[in-house]
């Protein structure tokens, strides 16, 4: 059963600062793996989508990262602002199996961004 | 387009009451799922509609609980009787198609008393 833990649980940073938020996972047969931001009494917001065959995506101040055969994603933020202020999760859609519609998702680092 | 719709965003109720929480997919959507997220657990998906049919409620807790998509523009949750273990965020969220990205709608808030 794929396990997905994101490490830190919680991260507070002064403003401009740059930082990395991790996500590991214990299956390596993967899909693909997404972050996504959660605002506070919000739904989440899809941030970037990595597929297995790739190593990196960027957007803007974000990048993320994908080592698959060490089961490790990492996601950059550069220049963090109060704005960035909020839960990002991590995800993983497993290969194949008939079920791959199935996200696992790791809990959350909640980030916050001091002015 | 307006995104997923969910309603009510907030849902206050005493145990034994049933609880209707309410969905309505981005237009042209084929799939649609049901999550849970509580902080012990995180988000767990609770069931999997493709073409308004279910194909996975393995997540589904209990009996208490059941869900139903009679076309493809509406989904419902239902739990009944609620009971205050039950307390949680729900969202719904849809995909093009299954193995799409899946958009998430802004939850119900659900408190059982």
């Amino acid at each position: 059963k794929q396990e997905v833990t994101q490490i830190p649980a919680a991260l507070s940073v002064p403003e401009g600062e740059n930082l990395v938020l991790n996500c590991s996972f214990t299956d390596s047969a993967i899909y693909n793996l997404q972050w996504f931001r959660q605002d506070p009494g919000k739904g989440l917001t899809s941030l970037l989508l990595i597929q297995s065959s790739q190593r990196e995506q960027t957007s803007g101040r974000l990048n993320a990262s994908l080592d698959k055969s060490s089961g490790r994603s990492t996601l950059y933020i550069a220049a963090s602002q109060p704005g960035d202020s909020a839960t990002y999760l991590c995800a993983v859609r497993p290969l194949s199996g008939g079920s791959n519609y199935k996200l696992t998702f790791g809990k959350g680092t909640l980030l916050t961004v001091n002015p | 387009d307006a995104g997923v719709i969910q309603s009510p965003r907030h849902e206050v109720t005493e145990m034994g009451q049933e609880v209707t929480l309410r969905c309505k997919p981005i237009s042209g959507h084929n799939s649609l799922f049901w999550y849970r997220q509580t902080m012990m657990r995180g988000l767990e998906l609770l069931i999997y509609f493709n073409n308004n049919v279910p194909i996975d409620d393995s997540g589904m807790p209990e009996d208490r609980f059941s869900a139903k998509m009679p076309n493809a523009s509406f989904s419902t949750l239902k739990i009944q009787p609620s009971e205050p273990r039950d307390s949680a965020v729900y969202f719904c969220a849809s995909s093009l198609e299954e193995w799409g990205e899946q958009y998430f709608g802004p939850g119900t808030r659900l408190t059982v008393t």
